[in-house]
């Protein structure tokens, strides 16, 4: 089955320190990559995705994201931690199921304390 | 540039009452997509229209859901009657609609939904 997972519900980090949170994927076929985030009441905003070619990919607020294929991860980076960076990150898959969806993880929530 | 504009936000209604939400997704976007989230998990797909028509349907819980995409612009999501256990966020998203790898979504503010 095609698949995403969060391994981590929770990731605590320290304002000013890296962050990383965490995703895995099992697809069949090349695997499309996403990253997005949600803040409370508000719908979730994309981040950055992975398609083809250099690995490390770069997206909005300073995030980046690495694509590892033999350990089939995809976790999200940020060098420098922000106390507004606080909430709810979702990693997803776009697989093509004779048309293509888009497969989310269960979502990581990040707090950054001052 | 507006974004995808859902209403209402919040919705309370009675087990057994109908409910509507309504989706306007982002100007010149083909796709559209209803999702719903649960508390504490990401959110899966209820429903994928192509323009007007509905290409993807197979996640929807047809014996009470129903959605309509007339014009190809706006999108109904309703359920009747309600459940407690259709209480959730109901996501709308919209994309360009290429159909392929490329394609991002973007999602709109959510209806949360509370059924008592």
């Amino acid at each position: 089955a095609q698949s995403v997972a969060q391994p981590e519900d929770q990731v605590n980090v320290a304002e000013g320190n890296p962050l990383t949170v965490k995703c895995t994927y099992s697809v069949s076929g090349n695997p499309y990559l996403f990253w997005y985030v949600q803040y409370p009441n508000r719908g979730l905003q994309f981040l950055l995705k992975y398609i083809t070619g250099d690995n490390l990919v770069k997206g909005s607020y300073g995030f980046e994201a690495e694509f590892n294929k033999s350990q089939t991860s995809f976790h999200l980076k940020k060098p420098s931690a922000l106390v507004s960076d606080s909430a709810l990150y979702f990693c997803a898959v776009r697989v093509n199921t004779g048309g293509f969806k888009t497969i989310f993880g269960a979502g990581t929530r990040l707090f950054v304390k001052a | 540039e507006a974004g995808v504009v859902q209403s209402p936000r919040y919705k309370i209604i009675e087990k057994k009452q109908p409910v509507a939400f309504w989706c306007n997704p982002i100007s010149g976007h083909n796709t559209l997509y209803w999702y719903r989230q649960n508390l504490g998990q990401g959110p899966e797909l209820l429903i994928r229209y192509e323009n007007e028509e509905a290409v993807d349907d197979s996640q929807l819980p047809k014996d009470r859901f129903s959605a309509e995409r007339l014009k190809g612009v706006d999108s109904t999501l309703k359920i009747q009657p309600a459940e407690l256990g259709d209480s959730a966020v109901y996501l709308c998203a919209s994309s360009l609609g290429q159909g392929d790898s490329l394609d991002t979504q973007y999602f709109g503010p959510g209806t949360r939904l509370t059924v008592l």
